[in-house]
Parts: structure tokens; sequence; C-alpha cells
């Protein structure tokens, strides 16, 4: 059983930078994952943010990368904004037609 | 403007069954393929399933294998998930999405709630 793992909680300061991490539960994540990421607020649909690692999608402020740090997929979030406080999951495409969400990460900005 | 809007959702009983529609405009829906995920209350998102894009291949969770059959009018630009055997593990939220770049997601719909309780 494949476990996508991600910190279930983060906060940062107003004008900070933060890294959320996803990884496996065995193994390491890299680039043949297609990490994405996408930003949910409390009672909202999820909005996709990065996909295929670092690519931002159509309308994402660039203040959101994503890289692979070590085994690991990341996202950053640079200069946050008090709207940046959000859930945030991760997504590795595992081949056949088949996805893995991480546990998503609760981001407080103060 | 792409726009994707569930319905369908409600509340059944467990053992009962449910239809699941996703009418899809703003994009060449039959280019794409499209997919479910679930929200159980106050949990993270599940994947659920997924659809090519003429409908010739499906994808399946291990938990919804043989209770959830994934289906999708090109013609009518619809996404449909017929729910059997429902379970009370079943009640989520559940989100229609089409593919996005790269082996990701794309847009979301507003979801529609499932209930399955007694």
């Amino acid at each position: 059983q494949t476990v996508v793992t991600q910190e279930p909680s983060f906060s940062v300061s107003p004008g900070g930078t933060v890294t959320l991490t996803c990884g496996l539960s065995s193994g390491s994540v890299s680039t043949d994952y297609y990490p994405s990421w996408y930003q949910q607020t409390p009672g909202q649909a999820p909005r996709t943010l990065i996909y295929s690692t670092n690519i931002r999608s159509s309308g994402v402020p660039d203040r959101f990368s994503g890289s692979i740090l070590g085994n690991k997929a990341a996202l950053t979030i640079t200069g946050a904004q008090a709207d940046d406080e959000s859930d945030y999951y991760c997504v590795l495409y595992m081949g056949s037609g088949t996805w893995v969400f991480g546990g998503g990460t609760k981001l407080t900005v103060l | 403007e792409v726009q994707l809007v569930e319905s369908g959702g409600g509340l059944v009983q467990p053992g009962g069954s449910l239809r699941l529609s996703c009418s899809a405009s703003g994009f060449t829906f039959s280019s794409y393929s499209m997919h479910w995920v679930r929200q159980a209350p106050g949990k993270g998102l599940e994947y659920v399933s997924g659809i090519s894009s003429n409908g010739g291949s499906t994808y399946y969770t291990d938990s919804v294998k043989g209770r959830f059959t994934i289906s999708r009018d090109n013609s009518r630009t619809t996404l449909h998930l017929q729910m059997s055997s429902l379970r009370a593990e079943d009640t989520a939220v559940y989100y229609c999405v089409n593919r996005g770049g790269s082996n990701s997601f794309g847009y979301w719909g507003q979801g529609t709630l499932v209930t399955v309780s007694s």
C-alpha cells in the first residue's frame, strides 16, 4: 500500500517563505511521479496550483513554486499572504491511470 | 470558461444505489480524460475513479472496484458515476475533475454530497 506523506500542519508569518513537502512511505519521489499540488480553502473545491513538479497552472501567482528537494516533492510559497491560509494536497501519479493523494497540510498564516 | 457541474448527490441507505452526473462545458470534453475525487467530512482528498477520453479505459481505487461504474457520454459532454452497494464510508463530497497537464488534475467542479446513512 503506497502512502504519500505530507506534514499535517505548518505555519508561516505574513511575508515569509514556507516549503511543504510530499514524500513516499517507501522510496523517493522523482519527476517520474509527476507530482502536482492543489490548494483548498474551507468549504471550497480544490484549485490546481502546480503540475509536473514545477509548472504553475494558469493564473497561479509566481510566489508558488514546485521542485524536488532531496527525495521529496516540494511546494514553496514565497512572500506568504493571508489568503494563502488553506489546505494543500500533493498527488503522485503511480502509473496505469492511478493517483494517490497525500493527507494534506493545513497551512496557517500568522 | 471551464465549468463542471455535479448533480445526483443525496441521502441513501446502506446498500443502496445512487448515480452522480457531471455536466461539462468550456472545453473539448471528448479530448480529456475525466475523474472523480471524493472528500469525506473533515478528511482529505481521495481518488475514486477515472475514464479515458473515448471511454475505452476506466480506473478505480480498490475500495470501490465492483461497486462503482464510471461512464461518459461525449455527445452530451456528461460524466457519470453509478454507485451501488453503498457503505457509510462512501459518505463524502464527490468532485468531478478534468485532466490537467502531464498526469495531473485540471479544473474541479464544486462537488455533490453523498450521505450513506440509515
